[in-house]
């Protein structure tokens, strides 16, 4: 049953932290996003790839956050240092994308980070 | 900006009843409206979408409903169960090449009571 693993699943740390969090896509997506959900502000995209290249990450705070995809089967999101502002649940999704489609995201479980 | 409004934020709904839930968006070059639900502790899964080509979509208890010149579509939950308890999403993404972003709504959180 093909999933998008996310890891941590929970993760508290300290203000001034690194944070890593980890995502590994559907096999053969190419498509992948970073959202983060709070209760004020909903889901909210921070950035995209595809096949690798990283397409906006417009939603992103530039100065503390940074995502990468080394290779088609891991995607990276890192905030350093972290805030407590920065507690929320991050979400990973996968897709396939062809020309002028619409593509079925695929989330995963999500890391449920707190900082203190 | 919002592109996206969801009303409400919470339902409740007995067993059995209607559950409707609404979005408008302002951005007229999106074409394509999914409805995403959320289990706690789960990602967002597609339930349903529809092209504004159509008026109506139905896929067992769930159909939404557009009405492209007011800018507005919804979900309708027929005979609702306590198992569809869990938070909706509308969502909306413009007719790009290169492939959807999608825009999501606040969210709404539903709940069935048996």
């Amino acid at each position: 049953d093909a999933r998008v693993t996310q890891t941590p699943r929970h993760k508290v740390t300290e203000m001034g932290q690194e944070v890593t969090m980890r995502c590994q896509p559907i096999l053969g997506h190419n498509t992948v996003f970073w959202y983060r959900q709070t209760m004020m502000q909903g889901l909210e995209l921070l950035a995209y790839f595809r096949n690798r290249a990283p397409l906006d990450d417009s939603g992103m705070p530039k100065d503390r956050f940074s995502a990468e995809m080394p290779d088609a089967t891991l995607a990276t999101l890192k905030i350093q240092p972290s805030e407590p502002r920065d507690s929320a649940v991050y979400f990973c999704a996968s897709a396939t994308a062809g020309l002028s489609t619409n593509e079925k995201l695929f989330f995963g479980s999500g890391t449920q980070l707190s900082v203190l | 900006q919002q592109q996206v409004k969801q009303s409400p934020q919470s339902l409740i709904v007995q067993k059995g009843g209607i559950s409707i839930i609404n979005c408008a968006y302002e951005n007229t070059a999106f074409d394509y409206f999914p409805w995403y639900q959320q289990f706690p502790g789960k990602g967002p899964a597609l339930l349903i979408a529809i092209r504004p080509d159509v008026s109506e979509k139905k896929e067992g208890r769930f159909t939404i409903s557009f009405n492209k010149s007011a800018k507005q579509f919804s979900l309708h939950i027929m005979d609702s169960q306590p198992g569809d308890s869990a938070t909706y999403f509308c969502a909306a993404s413009p007719k790009e090449t290169s492939g959807s972003r999608l825009t999501f709504g606040e969210g709404t959180q539903l709940t069935v009571n048996p």
